[in-house]
Formats: structure tokens, C-alpha cells, sequence
């Protein structure tokens, strides 16, 4: 079936820090790829998505590219915030639902 | 435009207890979701309905009934609360459901945080 492996957090960055969270899948046929973020307290935001190959998704300085080769869709953020402190969720939409990671937390020290 | 709304945000039950948590959208969606979120484990989804008159169990549905009450409601029930049932519900609603590789965004209410006793 469908999976999704996300790197293992928590992650500890200090401002203006460079960030790449990894996420790989396994599954079968064409899925659609995003980025949840959830804040403190919050349900979850579509930050970005890809709906196809070699597609690339941007929000908010955050960007990940559909890597049908090596079947990975990294988020990366090149200067994080002490905002961007949250839950980040990969995510992979097949068929009739959502198949999630397990979630990184982030948090960026001033 | 409230987007989509869980009530109660906060539960607290003895094992045994039943209760009914609520979900609703006013963004004309037709299809919706219940998903449990434990430590470690991302988001499960535990029932949808793709639209209004039907629901399909997802990953995880044993123990829990729903009901699609109308198109703008989605109820999520518990018969016989067990410890295992603790976590953080969160409801989803989207436009249609997913299909292939169309993008279809899910947008969710803010949970309810469930503690059995």
C-alpha cells in the first residue's frame, strides 16, 4: 500500500538557518505530494503541493520538487523564522484519501 | 466563513462512555474526513464520506461509527470508549474527493482532544 517516510525530528535550528525536512513514498500509479504545517494548538494547512513530476510547490519561502526518480519530495526553506516553529506533515493523495508521515517537529531558536 | 468546526475541543471520558463528536463546513464540500492524530504516527484516517449519503471506512475504523448528517455535517461516534481511543480528532472537509492525481486540498477544523480514563 501507499507510505510515506519522513525524517525523524525533533529539529533545532536557529534563525535564519537553512532547513530541508526529507520525505520519500512508496506507491502505485501518479499521486499528488504537500506539505501540512500545523501550528501550536491548530488542525493542519496545506503549505505547498505537486501534483506532478518534477513539479516544484512554493509557499512562504518553502519549496519542494516531485521527485519521481527517487521518490522523495523534500521541503527546504533557505532563511527559517522563529515563526516557522510547527509540525511540519508530508503527505501523499492517491485513490480517496491522504496517506501522512509521521511529522517533524521544528523549532527555530531567536 | 468559519471554514470547518469541531466541537467539543476538549473531552474527557470514563471507559464505557459513549460520545458524539460534531464536524461541520460552510464551504459547500462535498466530501469529509475524520482522521485520529497519536504521537509519532501522523494523522490516521478513521472514516470519510466522499459525499453526502455515503461513508467508507479508512485505516483505522474499528470501535467508531459515523454519520454523514447532511452535506454540511459529519459526526464521529464512539459506542464504548476504550484508553485506546485517546488522541486528537481532527475533522477535514474537501471539494470532492481525491481522485488519481488530481489535487484536491483538504482543509481542517482545529481537532478535539480526547482523554479516556
Amino acid at each position: 500500500g501507499d507510505s510515506v517516510t519522513q525524517m525523524e525530528g525533533p529539529v533545532t535550528l536557529s534563525e535564519e538557518a537553512f532547513l530541508t525536512i526529507n520525505c520519500t513514498y512508496t506507491a502505485t500509479g501518479y499521486p499528488s505530494l504537500f506539505w501540512y504545517v500545523q501550528y501550536p494548538g491548530e488542525g493542519l494547512q496545506l503549505l505547498l503541493k505537486a501534483t506532478k513530476a518534477d513539479d516544484k510547490g512554493s509557499n512562504k519561502g518553502f519549496e519542494a520538487t516531485y521527485r519521481k526518480e527517487t521518490t522523495s519530495f523534500h521541503l527546504e526553506k533557505g532563511s527559517v523564522q522563529v515563526s516557522d516553529s510547527a509540525v511540519y506533515f508530508c503527505a501523499l493523495g492517491s485513490a480517496r484519501q491522504l496517506t501522512f508521515g509521521s511529522g517533524t517537529q521544528l523549532t527555530v531558536l531567536p | 466563513n468559519a471554514g470547518v468546526t469541531q466541537t467539543p475541543k476538549f473531552q474527557v471520558l470514563k471507559t464505557g462512555q459513549s460520545m458524539t463528536l460534531q464536524c461541520a463546513q460552510d464551504m459547500n464540500h462535498n466530501s469529509m474526513y475524520w482522521y485520529r492524530q497519536d504521537p509519532g504516527m501522523g494523522l490516521r484516517l478513521i472514516y470519510y464520506s466522499a459525499s453526502e449519503g455515503t461513508t467508507d471506512k479508512g485505516e483505522v475504523p474499528n470501535g467508531y461509527n459515523v454519520s454523514r448528517l447532511n452535506k454540511r455535517e459529519f459526526s464521529l461516534r464512539l459506542e464504548s470508549a476504550a484508553p485506546s481511543q485517546t488522541s486528537v480528532y481532527f475533522c477535514a472537509s474537501s471539494e470532492r474527493e481525491l481522485a488519481g492525481s488530481s489535487y484536491n486540498e483538504q482543509f481542517f477544523g482545529p481537532g478535539t482532544r480526547l482523554t479516556v480514563l
